[in-house]
């Protein structure tokens, strides 16, 4: 298994810029989760999915989107890109209590 | 959401030295679970605690559940440079938070 797989490692992005950042698992897990983890900071809940087609916020939303069309993929969209979304995201899978991560996302929007 | 609180922010200690990170919540929880992150990595999952007063052991750390389970612990003993990282507790349902952190430095 490769756990959770994201795509890009790392991305710069221009202000006003879209762009989708990609999570696969191939564990079947039902439960996944994006996190965004600014420098020194926690992490913060943006989005998650309890299922394929169900979806719903989490603390942080605002400028962000999501889809789950299906059990492995669940990708986030940033539209119209702004300096403050520039942070490292997480995707994750949970299962029977234990959390497993990508390796991130690093997002720089200049 | 989940407000879980963690304390101390940042430690710094002496090789050698023990460390614990507490993580405090205002509501009753039906688990919690400790992550590690190093520098520059992603989370990676350590224990899961689900029964009043349970206390586990992983070599040199040791994981508490409170008996209200409302806090939880987690001891260093004798710490060692493979040691330093961000000690995270979490708390699953169907949204998962994850507590501030505790920043760990351990100095040779």
């Amino acid at each position: 298994n490769a756990g959770v797989t994201q795509t890009p490692k790392f991305r710069i992005l221009k202000i006003g810029q879209s762009m989708t950042l990609q999570c696969a698992q191939d564990m079947n897990h039902n439960y996944m989760y994006w996190y965004r983890q600014d420098p020194g900071m926690g992490l913060k809940l943006i989005y998650y999915s309890v299922g394929a087609g169900i979806t719903d916020k989490g603390e942080v939303p605002n400028g962000y989107n999501v889809s789950r069309s299906t059990t492995e993929d669940f990708p986030l969209r940033l539209e119209l890109a702004a300096p403050s979304q520039t942070s490292v995201y997480f995707c994750a899978s949970s299962y029977s209590g234990r959390g497993y991560f990508g390796a991130g996302t690093r997002l720089s929007v200049l | 959401g989940q407000q879980v609180m963690q304390i101390p922010q940042y430690q710094h200690v002496q090789e050698g030295e023990d460390f614990t990170t507490y993580c405090n919540s205002s509501t009753t929880l039906s688990n919690i679970q400790w992550y590690k992150q190093r520098p520059g990595g992603h989370p990676v999952f350590l224990i899961q605690l689900v029964k009043s007063g349970e206390v586990k052991k992983q070599k040199r750390l040791t994981f508490q559940f409170g008996e209200a389970k409302k806090n939880s612990s987690l001891h260093i003993t004798a710490t060692q440079t493979t040691d330093v990282g961000t000690y995270f507790c979490a708390v699953d349902g169907n949204q998962f938070y994850f507590g501030t952190g505790t920043s760990l430095t351990v100095i040779p």
